[in-house]
């Protein structure tokens, strides 16, 4: 069955420490992986998409990994911010060109606080 | 600003009434999303439309619900006898499948609606 399951479901931080969010996914054929977030009750915002090739990739702050080998990404956030606050979600595309075929995870919230 | 728009961005409604979203991609993407999502749940799919033409309907869209893409740009979802099950954020997001782009999908700001 293609899953996809994210740790830890919540986590609650300092502003300026680090965390790192975990994706694991049971998804084959695997096309791409995709890291987005979500502000709260706002649509959801692309951060990195990773295709099978690639191990890690970063954007500002964001870096995520994968290991496709374990079937495993994820989400490390340096020096976190208060507007990091957010649900971030970890999607792995079945296979390529068809996006309707995403297989989402529930996501992990976060909060920063001061 | 020449992201995803969604409109309106919030509405209540009375149980058996329609209600109709509209969704403005991104002019020079030719596909077109529309997911539910409701609280602590990942987005699910409905239906999608490359360029003018509905391409898939989940099982999740009922008969009450209908999509339209009329001229392969805008879209709107209508929804009709709303339901109290039928809150939820309604998105839209839009992608382009052209040779050279990355086929990520962009979302639109939702539409929230909710059900009396």
């Amino acid at each position: 069955k293609n899953q996809v399951e994210q740790s830890p479901q919540s986590l609650i931080i300092l502003e300026g420490k680090n965390c790192t969010l975990q994706c694991n996914y049971t998804v084959s054929p695997f096309s791409n992986l995709r890291w987005y977030k979500q502000d709260t009750g706002r649509g959801p915002v692309s951060l990195t998409i990773m295709t099978f090739s690639e191990n890690t990739k970063s954007n500002g702050r964001y870096t995520a990994t994968l290991d496709a080998d374990t079937k495993q990404s994820s989400l490390h956030i340096t020096a976190s911010q208060l507007s990091d606050s957010a649900s971030y979600i970890c999607v792995v595309i079945l296979n390529a060109g068809n996006n309707r075929k995403l297989i989402w995870g529930l996501g992990t919230s976060l909060a920063v606080n001061p | 600003d020449t992201g995803v728009s969604q409109d309106p961005r919030h509405k209540i409604t009375k149980r058996g009434q329609n209600v109709t979203f509209r969704c403005d991609p991104i002019s020079e993407h030719n596909r077109l999303y529309w997911y539910r999502q409701t609280l602590g749940q990942g987005p699910e799919f409905l239906t999608y439309f490359q360029n003018e033409a509905q391409l898939e309907k989940s099982r999740l869209l009922s008969d009450r619900f209908s999509a339209e893409r009329p001229k392969g740009s805008f879209s709107t979802l209508e929804i009709q006898r709303t339901e109290q099950g039928d809150s939820a954020m309604y998105l839209c997001a839009s992608s382009s499948n052209r040779v050279g782009t990355t086929g990520e999908l962009f979302f639109g700001e939702g539409s929230r609606l909710t059900v009396l």
